[in-house]
């Protein structure tokens, strides 16, 4: 069973359109992020979300928007792509706590043509 | 803020050999976790070792340890017996307490020599 999956994990699109990554995780944990791992493999937080709710909001541009349907999912729109979002996005889920191993879905490697 | 550093952006090992992954990192927190991550080509990242700053032995897992250090900042991962499975890029990242994030550093790559 996979702990944190996410769809699609490759997509390829145009300037300007707006798109979405999906992530699930069954492993029952009350948190979870998206990260932006960026050509040269830095990996930097974007977003996190407890219980559903918005903890962490580093500045991104408002084109992305995190939505949590669940505590299981918690899914990325991005408005209006531009060259500069190329970039792996890993979703990840964990306990609250600060001892808590975050858990990595496989990555989402977005292409903007 | 939370800062990690790793020096050495690529390392080369021969197989068999132990090889020791350098990272520091700077935090005001006096309560903090260190976690070493591994990410091979295929792209996943994949959780190796996990120390507490309080944590008074360092953590060991499998062939992984962690040097932790807490007067110098650093928490250093030592893989022993290098496989060339363990060609991939290693990160260390930090957490501090009642913070949700995870502060990484720029990560190194390993390649293991046969």
């Amino acid at each position: 069973d996979t702990a944190v999956s996410q769809t699609p994990k490759y997509l390829v699109t145009q300037m300007g359109n707006d798109k979405s990554i999906k992530c699930e995780q069954n492993l029952g944990h009350d948190t979870m992020y998206w990260y932006k791992q960026d050509s040269k493999k830095f990996l930097k937080i974007m977003f996190s979300y407890n219980n559903k709710e918005l903890i962490i909001n580093e500045t991104v541009p408002n084109r992305f928007s995190p939505k949590s349907p669940d505590k299981a999912h918690l899914n990325l729109h991005i408005n209006s792509l531009e060259l500069g979002d190329s970039a792996v996005y890993f979703c990840a889920s964990s306990q609250a706590g600060s001892y808590n191993e975050q858990f990595f879905g496989p990555g989402t490697r977005l292409t903007v043509l | 803020a939370q800062k990690i550093t790793q020096t050495q952006p690529g390392m080369f090992v021969q197989e068999k050999e132990a090889v020791t992954l350098d990272c520091t990192y700077d935090t005001s927190d006096q309560s903090y976790g260190l976690f070493w991550y591994k990410q091979p080509s295929s792209g996943e990242m994949i959780f190796l070792i996990y120390q507490g700053s309080y944590d008074e032995q360092n953590a060991t897992e499998g062939r992984y340890s962690l040097n932790f250090q807490k007067a110098r900042k650093s928490a250093n991962l030592v893989i022993s017996a290098s496989q060339l499975g363990d060609s991939a890029m290693y990160f260390c990242a930090m957490k501090g307490a009642g913070s949700y994030q995870l502060t990484f550093g720029k990560g190194t790559k390993l390649s293991v020599i046969p």
